[in-house]
């Protein structure tokens, strides 16, 4: 029921853009992005409710792709503040009340 | 307005005692939910209380209550603690449900000797 992340972890230069991938076997409810640096709580960047939904947040976006169970969160000319671990947090149609988050991506933006 | 707060900020217990965690979420949010992070790991889901009933579980022994007060306060006990429950847990409110956008708190460190 645990969503799968891909990749693992990327390093980046600034600049450079990324694409993190999330995937669920079942049907997805909702899909949740939060970024988590070390030490803190994570903080929310988007969800999304509709497949086929995009939404933006400064330069990082993130689709919804209903049919295939899947969101990619894209990040776009990446800053060094953009380092940290990415979850997608999914809610099935089945049990929309309940997140289950993902393992997380690491992403380390170096200069 | 005030974010998610949660105490205590850090907590030593030694096996078998019990610990009372307590999170207060954002004015207006009637929703908590409670999550537990080992390092390394995404948030693993305990519970969701709405409206002070609950409305979710994850797979975690009865070991773990919780219960959500009439000003939305919540608490989570862990009772006979093990060492495996090392951990932050921590919580996040939201408006109506766990499916609506959720923020997080500081969370509590426990640690388990």
């Amino acid at each position: 029921q645990q969503p799968v992340q891909s990749p693992q972890a990327v390093i980046l230069r600034e600049g450079e853009d990324a694409v993190i991938n999330c995937s669920s076997s079942k049907a997805l409810y909702s899909v949740h992005w939060y970024r988590q640096k070390h030490g803190e709580a994570p903080v929310f960047l988007m969800i999304l409710l509709k497949g086929g939904e995009q939404k933006g947040h400064e330069k990082i976006s993130a689709s919804f792709n209903e049919k295939k169970q899947q969101s990619s969160l894209y990040l776009t000319a990446s800053q060094l503040s953009y380092s940290g671990t990415y979850f997608c947090g999914t809610a099935l149609k089945t049990s929309y009340d309940k997140v289950i988050f993902g393992p997380g991506t690491s992403l380390s933006v170096i200069p | 307005d005030a974010g998610v707060t949660q105490s205590p900020t850090h907590l030593i217990k030694t096996r078998g005692q019990h610990v009372t965690l307590r999170c207060s979420p954002i004015s207006g949010h009637k929703s908590v939910s409670w999550y537990q992070q080992v390092l390394g790991q995404g948030p693993q889901f305990i519970f969701q209380y709405y409206e002070k009933e609950e409305r979710g579980r994850g797979n975690f022994p009865d070991r773990f209550s919780a219960r959500q007060f009439p000003n939305y306060s919540s608490e989570l006990n862990v009772n006979a603690l093990l060492l495996g429950d090392s951990a932050l847990y921590l919580c996040a409110s939201s408006l109506d449900g766990a499916a609506d956008t959720q923020y997080f708190g500081p969370g509590t460190r426990l640690t388990v000797l």
